[in-house]
């Protein structure tokens, strides 16, 4: 089964600063990840998902994610980010269908003015 | 309103107590998934159907109980809740296996 780490429990990041969600996923001979969000009381909201084609990734709000099957890694990065995007960010990653996808524990994306 | 909605919101049971969380969904999709979410763990999918009348389990299924009877609903009963199964409950949909997953706004379920 895959198996998804997200390094950072919280990034604290000020407002208009580049930030970077660190990801890293179990290798496999075929793998699927995604990003989520969730903002406080609400459910989670697909930003981005990487499913074959180019590395890079382009998702809603700005952020965008880079596959590297060498470093097992699937980063979000934002160049410029605004107090609206404080939320919990969610990595997951799938062998074979959503039946198997499995979420990372989240970082907190913390954005002070 | 079309989308994918829960009941309750919140809930407050006790414990030996049977409870259904409700999940319905406007789209049609074909695929539905219970998950919970809990502090230091992320989501971790408690069943899934693919279908109506099709369910599986999923990583932490023991003390839920799902049906489907018809497309757009897929209800999770716990038969006899234990204060483990306090967390927040969400319930997804999506139209086929890679098609995005669409999340209810979640059930928080406290159980004394």
């Amino acid at each position: 089964a895959q198996s998804v780490t997200q390094l950072d429990s919280q990034v604290p990041v000020f407002e208009e600063a580049p930030v970077e969600l660190r990801c890293n996923y179990s290798s496999s001979v075929s793998v699927y990840l995604f990003w989520y969000v969730q903002y406080p009381n609400q459910g989670l909201q697909l930003l981005l998902k990487y499913l074959s084609g180019s590395t890079l990734v382009k998702g809603i709000n700005g952020f965008e994610a880079e596959f590297n099957k060498s470093q097992t890694s699937f980063h979000l990065r934002k160049p410029s980010v605004h107090i609206s995007d404080t939320a919990e960010y969610f990595c997951a990653g799938s062998n074979s269908g959503y039946s198997t996808l499995t979420f990372g524990k989240g970082t907190m994306l913390l954005v002070s003015p | 309103d079309a989308g994918i909605t829960q009941s309750p919101r919140y809930k407050i049971t006790e414990t030996g107590r049977q409870v259904t969380l409700m999940c319905h969904q406007t789209w049609s999709h074909s695929y539905m998934f219970w998950y919970r979410q809990d502090l230091g763990h992320g989501l971790r999918l408690i069943y899934y159907s693919a279908a109506a009348d099709i369910t599986d389990k999923g990583e932490v299924p023991d003390g839920y109980v799902v049906s489907r009877s018809k497309t757009e609903n897929f209800p999770l009963t716990l038969e006899s809740a234990t204060r483990s199964q306090t967390s927040v409950y969400f319930c997804a949909s999506s139209g086929s296996s890679w098609e995005i997953m669409f999340f209810g706004p979640g059930t928080r379920l406290t159980v004394l």
